[in-house]
């Protein structure tokens, strides 16, 4: 079965300091695709960053890093400087198939 | 229009009604999904639409739930006989064409109440 794990439900940090979630998954197939999905309390979810497996250099989007390990399967999220609207749950999710399968999220509250 | 449009944004119910919600894609957008996100969970997987056909809906629970895209735009997911395991946040997102860029576009979700 192929399974995305978040293993921080819920992660505190103050204004301007650098977080980051983590992310596990379990897969067979050797090319896929890997993302990090936001939901504010607004409930509507947005795309944050995504990663090919194929390509090992890590995916960068300003303040939004990636670590990415392939073999350790592992898909890490890293926020720097970070900001009150990054408030909201954070999704890591993989696609295979055209089937996107989502973790359970983590909510990351960012403190003033 | 300009973004995935969900009708209604909450729905009450009672038990054993027949209920059904709406997506309306973004212009364009061939790949439609269905994901049903229960309080503190991730979002589920239920069915993903290219075109007008199903091309996956594995993830439906059982057959009290079906969905239809006759148009190969607004699709409509309907549930049977609803129960209150069927409380959740419904969210419909699409994509420009199969979905291998990753990025989906999503609506903001019908709250099913099933009471």
């Amino acid at each position: 079965a192929q399974t995305v794990t978040q293993s921080q439900p819920e992660m505190s940090v103050q204004e301007a300091e650098t977080v980051t979630l983590s992310c596990t998954y379990d897969t067979s197939e050797n090319n896929y695709y890997l993302f990090w999905y936001k939901q504010p309390p607004s409930r509507q979810m947005i795309l944050v960053i995504r990663q090919e497996a194929y390509k090992q250099q890590n995916a960068t989007e300003n303040r939004f890093s990636v670590n990415f390990q392939k073999a350790a399967k592992s898909f890490s999220l890293k926020i720097s400087d970070s900001q009150l609207g990054d408030t909201a749950m954070y999704f890591c999710a993989f696609m295979i198939d055209d089937k996107i399968i989502f973790g359970k999220g983590t909510r990351l509250h960012i403190l003033p | 229009g300009a973004g995935v449009s969900q009708t209604p944004s909450n729905k009450v119910t009672e038990k054993g009604k027949y209920v059904e919600l709406r997506c309306d894609p973004i212009s364009g957008h061939t790949a439609l999904y269905w994901y049903r996100q229960s309080l503190g969970q991730g979002p589920e997987f239920l069915i993903y639409f290219q075109g007008t056909g199903a091309a996956d809906d594995s993830g439906l629970p059982n057959d009290r739930f079906f969905a239809v895209r006759p148009e190969g735009s607004v699709s409509t997911l309907k549930i049977q006989r609803t129960e209150r395991g069927d409380s959740a946040v419904y969210l419909c997102a699409s994509s420009l064409n199969r979905a291998n860029t990753g990025e989906l576009f999503f609506g903001e979700g019908s709250r099913l109440t099933v009471l």
